[in-house]
């Protein structure tokens, strides 16, 4: 695609409830990467996939957080047992793998999670 | 482990006029790349430019350029010739050269920049 799709744009869920939020890199992207932005911790890494190795999922913040990318290509963020804390904005990015600045990373316009 | 101070969580500017953005940022490595993102309303991060570490030259995009004080660990973002669509979020970012530390971004907590007509 043209850019970073994420879907849905904004979930409101109930606390306890499992949800899932989804991203389409860029077409050619082999790089994935998730990031959680909320009022009270800014910006924060969360996940990252590069091809066929072994995601570093160092910025989980618990075990209610998984990630999966099928075919090297579309990434499901899911999180279970939603708490209120899980209320952000999730964004995904993309890039280019190699030296220099070849991995720009290009975000998609988000998810905004709310849990009641 | 690396991290972005930006000051100044709120910034104004008239119209046509110049703004600075300021930040700095913490490290021990030599090879890094750091860069600043702007988030409309619209939650879309897009790059507006970026620096690498080796490089001393300072980095321009149109009406946006850098001062890049590498010993200072300074980074600072100026707006030239400002105008209604750059009122934003701005975020300063650093990510690692080095494979072993990945390639995570890093943010800063951002300045609201507004532009008054």
């Amino acid at each position: 695609g043209a850019g970073v799709s994420q879907s849905p744009s904004n979930k409101v869920t109930e606390k306890g409830k499992d949800v899932e939020l989804r991203c389409d890199p860029i077409s050619g992207h082999t790089a994935l990467y998730w990031y959680r932005q909320s009022l009270g911790q800014g910006l924060e890494f969360l996940i990252y996939f590069q091809g066929n190795s072994a995601p570093d999922k160092s910025g989980l913040p618990s075990d209610r957080f998984s990630a999966e990318r099928t075919g090297g290509s579309v990434s499901t963020l899911t999180i279970q047992r939603t708490q209120q804390e899980d209320s952000a904005v999730y964004l995904c990015a993309s890039s280019l793998v190699g030296g220099g600045l070849k991995n720009i990373q290009y975000f998609g316009a988000g998810t905004r999670l709310s849990v009641l | 482990a690396q991290t972005v101070t930006q000051s100044q969580p709120e910034m104004s500017v008239q119209e046509a006029e110049t703004v600075t953005l300021s930040c700095t940022y913490d490290t021990s490595e030599s090879d890094y790349y750091l860069f600043w993102y702007k988030q409309p309303p619209s939650r879309q991060m897009i790059l507006v430019i970026r620096q690498e570490a080796y490089k001393q030259q300072n980095a321009t995009e149109n009406r946006f350029s850098v001062n890049f004080q590498k010993a200072a660990k300074s980074f600072s973002l100026k707006i030239s010739d400002s105008q209604l669509g750059d009122a934003a979020m701005y975020f300063c970012a650093y990510r690692s050269g080095y494979e072993t530390s990945g390639s995570r971004l890093t943010f800063g907590e951002g300045t609201q920049l507004t532009v008054n007509p």
